[in-house]
């Protein structure tokens, strides 16, 4: 089965930065993926890690660790409209979904 | 390109009655289809696969009975929910990937159910 822990809310402020922390247990992986959940709304993809490292997508970046089961989003240059719910998933061809990230940008 | 959508984007039902979603891939042909549910403040939580011409993969714990899942042709796919109860009523999101092998899925903009 599949564990998959991330913090429930994040606030932060307008021009900072914020990282948001996903560990995973999995019997199995292929890949982890970042998405960005407005509310109401559904999902929309972000990143995807397969190997170790950091990739780097403009203002997001995303890093990850098999050995250590750990990976990060990070969110430069923080705007108001990143306020929205932030979801850590493994897998391949299915998606295995943590609660998602709560992230609050304040001018 | 790789837009799905989904309709209704909201439906009101009575306890009992049934409801179909539709997911469409607008521009690309999609073989498997994944329906998901995701309940206020929780995640998104696999309901099924949906193959093409073929019977729906389900989750443990999902019954199929009660969802059932039609994927008729490479750009439709339908989720009913048969004698909904107001439990059912959750935010219903289908997504599809553009290519077998791709790791990206596309998500539809959901439905939401509430049931009455």
């Amino acid at each position: 089965g599949q564990n998959i822990d991330q913090p429930t809310e994040m606030t932060a402020t307008e021009g900072a930065i914020v990282q948001i922390n996903c560990t995973y247990q999995t019997s199995g992986f292929n890949g982890l993926f970042w998405y960005q959940q407005h509310a109401g709304e559904a999902p929309t993809f972000l990143s995807y890690n397969v190997l170790d490292g950091l990739e780097e997508k403009g203002r997001f970046s995303s890093f990850l660790s098999r050995s250590k089961g750990y990976s990060y989003l990070l969110l430069k240059e923080l705007q108001m409209k990143d306020s929205a719910s932030y979801l850590c998933a493994v897998g391949d061809y299915k998606l295995s979904f943590g609660a998602g990230t709560t992230v609050t940008v304040r001018a | 390109g790789a837009v799905v959508s989904q309709h209704p984007s909201w439906v009101i039902c009575k306890s009992g009655t049934s409801v179909k979603i539709e997911c469409r891939s607008l521009d690309f042909q999609a073989t498997t289809m994944f329906w998901y549910r995701q309940f206020p403040k929780q995640s998104l939580m696999l309901m099924a696969t949906s193959n093409e011409g073929s019977k729906a993969t389900y989750e443990q714990g999902v019954e199929k009975d009660k969802f059932l899942i039609n994927h008729a042709s490479l750009t439709l796919s339908t989720l009913t929910v048969t004698s909904a109860h107001p439990e059912d009523s959750s935010f219903y999101i289908c997504s599809a990937r553009l290519r077998t092998g791709d790791y990206e899925q596309y998500f539809g903009p959901g439905t939401r159910l509430t049931v009455t």
